[in-house]
């Protein structure tokens, strides 16, 4: 059972969009900045979004982050093939001790 | 270009030891948290020990608190793992991952490496 909740899969037709939900507390999403990796098949996960919303040199704008009181979101627009991989987000739990917390994470299909 | 590049890991016994380490270049080494981040076989990631640039602090998961110990040797760009009374369930895909911030419980994880396998099985 994680800590930050996701839905275990997303899917849409390639060219449509996604939205990803990370449902945390205060102790983690609320008082921490959040990020967003993406592991396509096979691979080692890829930094998506850090800081809630900002994305890496490289990471095209489909990819967005937002975050809302305990919660965090990431859509990805104008779905591609290739976008197909799993999507975890996290951030540092700073309540009774300091951890590191992933989601569960998203299996993404773009059908 | 940031790299980072994880030992070979291996096959162990229960109640064994292990140590795994992450080589690092292109980067100023001494300066940044690191990180271990396992993921078992069809399973999600999971967060297993930080450690400091400078100071050397360390964090630790609880499910691998008192076995394992996160150190560093800035001096040869490595990271280390070491790995004790390992678990049928410590079998997974480990990768080192570098932090943003010089400080653990500070970032994210901005690099990571291709990850190593480390099986525990009698």
């Amino acid at each position: 059972q994680s800590v930050l909740t996701q839905p275990a899969s997303v899917s849409a037709a390639p060219g449509h969009k996604v939205t990803i939900s990370c449902s945390g507390s205060s102790s983690n999403i609320e008082n921490n900045y959040v990020s967003w990796y993406q592991q396509l098949p096979g691979t080692a996960p890829k930094l998506l979004i850090y800081d809630d919303h900002k994305r890496p040199s490289g990471i095209p704008d489909r990819f967005s982050g937002s975050k809302s009181g305990t919660s965090a979101t990431l859509v990805i627009t104008a779905l591609q093939t290739g976008d197909e991989a799993d999507y975890y987000c996290g951030t540092w739990d700073t309540g009774l001790s300091i951890h590191w917390v992933f989601g569960g994470g998203t299996k993404l299909t773009v059908l | 270009e940031v790299q980072l590049v994880e030992s070979a890991g291996g096959l162990v016994q229960p109640g064994g030891s292990l140590r795994v380490s992450c080589a690092a270049s292109g980067f100023s080494f001494n300066i940044y948290a690191m990180n271990w981040v396992r993921q078992a076989p069809g399973k999600g990631l999971e967060w297993v020990s930080s450690i400091s640039g400078s100071d050397k602090r360390t964090y630790y998961a609880d499910s691998v608190k008192g076995r394992f110990t996160i150190s560093r040797d800035n001096s040869r760009n490595t990271l280390y793992l070491h790995m004790t009374r390992l678990r049928v369930e410590d079998t997974a895909i480990y990768y080192c991952a570098k932090d943003s911030e010089t400080e653990a419980a500070a970032g994210w994880f901005d690099t990571w490496g291709q990850g190593t396998l480390v099986t525990v099985s009698s």
